[in-house]
């Protein structure tokens, strides 16, 4: 089945660690987008992805960093530089960020500093 | 730039009856429009979306929505709701030629029986 994967569906995280969160597609896609989801405040781009090697920065990137290095495959890294983390991770992808199609989701990572 | 407003962040309605969740955008440039749905602890679903053509846009599961360019709406409805449909539902524009997905903050809809 095609889709986007992402792992793992829960995380603790201790204050001051870094952490990986995982986001794979095999929908041939070549733009790929991480947001933050809080309650009562709908999804925050953090970063985007428009072909591999090459991303920019969405409107809430500090305290993160990402890196395309294949293709299918679009990690999120959340630093201890990051003072709130906890959240509702989803990543996305869509076939081609200049395309007019709609992006498809994971299920989503909920990361909670303990 | 861009944004979205979702004027209710709750909806309470009753099952089988009618239902309307407001969204209004601002953009300087012309954009898409979509509607998502996110069950509990998932990720998010196209419900439907505008890209061109016919401001009348329809699901498979019986939302529709209409795209009014004067009003810069896009408001989503179903003439009889059922208590599957209980999930959070957000409005989203894209700027055209961008890819980036702007969203509102979300509207609960809670079907109760």
């Amino acid at each position: 089945d095609g889709g986007i994967t992402q792992s793992p569906k829960y995380l603790f995280r201790k204050e001051g660690q870094n952490v990986t969160l995982s986001c794979e597609q095999n929908l041939n896609h070549d733009a790929m987008y991480w947001y933050r989801q809080d309650p009562g405040q709908g999804l925050r781009l953090i970063y985007y992805s428009q072909i591999v090697n090459d991303f920019q920065k969405g409107d809430i990137a500090e305290g993160y960093s990402v890196s395309r290095e294949k293709k299918e495959s679009f990690p999120l890294t959340v630093t201890s530089a990051q003072k709130n983390p906890t959240a509702f991770y989803l990543c996305a992808s869509s076939i081609g960020s200049y395309s007019n199609t709609e992006a498809f989701f994971g299920q989503g990572t909920r990361l909670t500093v303990v | 730039a861009q944004s979205v407003t979702q004027l209710d962040s709750q909806v309470p309605v009753f099952e089988e009856a009618p239902v309307e969740l407001r969204c209004n955008y601002s953009s300087s440039v012309s954009v898409y429009l979509f509607w998502y749905v996110q069950y509990p602890n998932q990720g998010l679903q196209l419900l439907l979306k505008y890209l061109s053509g016919s401001t009348l846009v329809e699901s498979i599961n019986g939302f529709e929505a209409e795209f009014n360019k004067s009003q810069t709406s896009f408001h989503l409805r179903k003439p009889s709701v059922h208590i599957s449909d209980t999930a959070e539902y957000f409005c989203a524009v894209s700027p055209r030629n961008t890819g980036k997905l702007i969203f509102g903050q979300g509207t609960t809809l809670q079907v109760k029986p």
